[in-house]
């Protein structure tokens, strides 16, 4: 069984800032995934990362395969990236969920 | 931009009774997976299913649920007697092999 634990669980941020979540798992994994998760319920993919290096936009996610560690960067945060941020490993074609990070950024 | 549907967004149901789930995922995907979330607990998997079987479930996933593709675009989750735990936020999810996993935006199942 794969624990991925998160952190911090929860983050307030003033609109502007930089933002970092971190993932840390502990088996090995096909793909770790960020997913966005708005108070409505839906749930939003941002990133599959197996290795290296990804950026969309505002958003930055890094995973370091041999430390079993990942973080997701969100630059000059918007009041709209208020959501929680969940990452989840894939492995034997099973997902592992974290708790999820709140993040509420103030205008 | 190719999406997962979910149906209904809400089912209110009896406990004891049954409920089907319905999920249309992404045409080209060809796996295809079940979550759970409980209100205010983190996503929990329950089952992934790869060429018309299961490949893997958790043990949440007991006798009284079951999954099926009964048609090669939908894909259903019953619950067979529905218990007020069972009141969650179901969501569905598919992928190709070597891509990201897209969502739908879950039922929300409440069991009275």
């Amino acid at each position: 069984k794969n624990e991925v634990e998160q952190s911090p669980q929860n983050l307030t941020a003033q609109e502007g800032e930089f933002i970092t979540i971190n993932c840390s798992y502990s088996v090995g994994i096909s793909a770790l995934h960020w997913l966005q998760q708005h108070p409505g319920g839906g749930i939003v993919s941002l990133f599959m990362l197996s290795s290296g290096k990804k950026k969309h936009g505002r958003l930055i996610a890094t995973i370091n395969i041999q430390e079993k560690h990942s973080s997701l960067h969100i630059t000059a945060s918007h009041p709209r990236d208020s959501a929680v941020y969940i990452c989840a490993v894939r492995a034997d074609n099973q997902f592992y969920f974290g708790t999820g990070t709140s993040l509420t950024v103030i205008p | 931009e190719p999406e997962v549907t979910q149906t209904p967004s809400h089912q209110v149901t009896q406990m004891g009774q049954e409920v089907i789930l319905r999920c249309v995922p992404i045409s080209n995907h060809l796996y295809f997976y079940w979550y759970r979330q409980i209100l205010g607990q983190k996503v929990e998997f329950l089952v992934s299913f790869y060429n018309n079987e299961i490949s893997e479930k958790s043990e949440i996933f007991d006798d009284q649920f079951s999954v099926e593709r009964p048609d090669g675009s939908n894909f259903t989750l019953k619950i067979r007697s529905t218990k007020l735990e069972d009141s969650a936020m179901y969501f569905c999810a598919s992928r190709r092999s070597f891509t990201e996993a897209f969502f739908g935006q879950g039922t929300r199942l409440t069991v009275v």
